[in-house]
């Protein structure tokens, strides 16, 4: 079964200085992997996502992510935060194996805190 | 934003309380999805659907049924409501197995 690992619960940054939420993952297939964000109080909604084709994925917001697949990885980045940029997020990895069809595996997320 | 409206999006039930949650996309995708999202958890999985009258269990479904009687709406229902079910669902779409989920904005259901 696929899984999805979020290294850090909490990360904070002061505005300006760049932000990297970690992922890994764990998969027997080429997944599909995703980044959420959550505002407060809010729905979700999709940053990027990678389905194999290039491995730097670039994202609404100023955000990107590499898919590193000798890592297992699918960390998140941006160059420089903005207070607008504290939500939760999380890494999403699409679960094809085993038969499940269409389950998405959600890590526990990361709340993303950013100091003026 | 994608048309999926969730109902109630606020509701508080009391204990052994049957409560019926409603998830109605306009999208015409084929996948739906229940998920509960509460503090250090993320969002766990309660059941999905693949097809009208094709659904499938999730990793937290005991307690939960759903149905999808039409491609448009997907019911969850808790059979009899305990204060561990206390928590915000979401409803999700996609169109294939892999693509991305647009999301519902959430019922917050307290059982009291």
């Amino acid at each position: 079964a696929q899984s999805v690992t979020q290294l850090d619960s909490h990360v904070s940054v002061s505005e300006g200085t760049p932000v990297l939420l970690r992922c890994n993952y764990s998969s027997s297939y080429s997944p599909s992997l995703f980044w959420y964000v959550q505002h407060p109080n809010k729905g979700l909604q999709l940053l990027l996502k990678y389905t194999s084709a290039a491995t730097l994925v670039k994202g609404i917001n100023g955000f990107e992510a590499e898919f590193k697949k000798s890592e297992t990885s699918f960390h998140l980045t941006k160059p420089s935060a903005h207070m607008s940029d504290a939500a939760e997020y999380f890494c999403v990895v699409s679960d094809l194996d085993g038969g499940s069809q269409g389950n998405l595996i959600f890590g526990k997320g990361t709340k993303l805190s950013v100091k003026p | 934003d994608a048309g999926i409206t969730q109902s109630p999006r606020h509701k508080v039930t009391e204990t052994g309380t049957p409560v019926t949650l409603r998830c109605h996309q306009t999208e015409n995708h084929r996948y739906m999805y229940w998920y509960r999202q509460d503090p250090g958890h993320g969002l766990r999985l309660i059941h999905y659907s693949y097809g009208v009258k094709d659904t499938d269990k999730g990793e937290v479904s005991d307690g939960y049924s759903v149905s999808r009687s039409k491609t448009e709406d997907f019911l969850l229902t808790l059979e009899s409501a305990t204060s561990s079910q206390t928590s915000v669902y979401f409803c999700a779409i996609t169109e294939t197995g892999d693509t991305e989920a647009f999301f519902g904005q959430g019922t917050r259901l307290t059982v009291v």
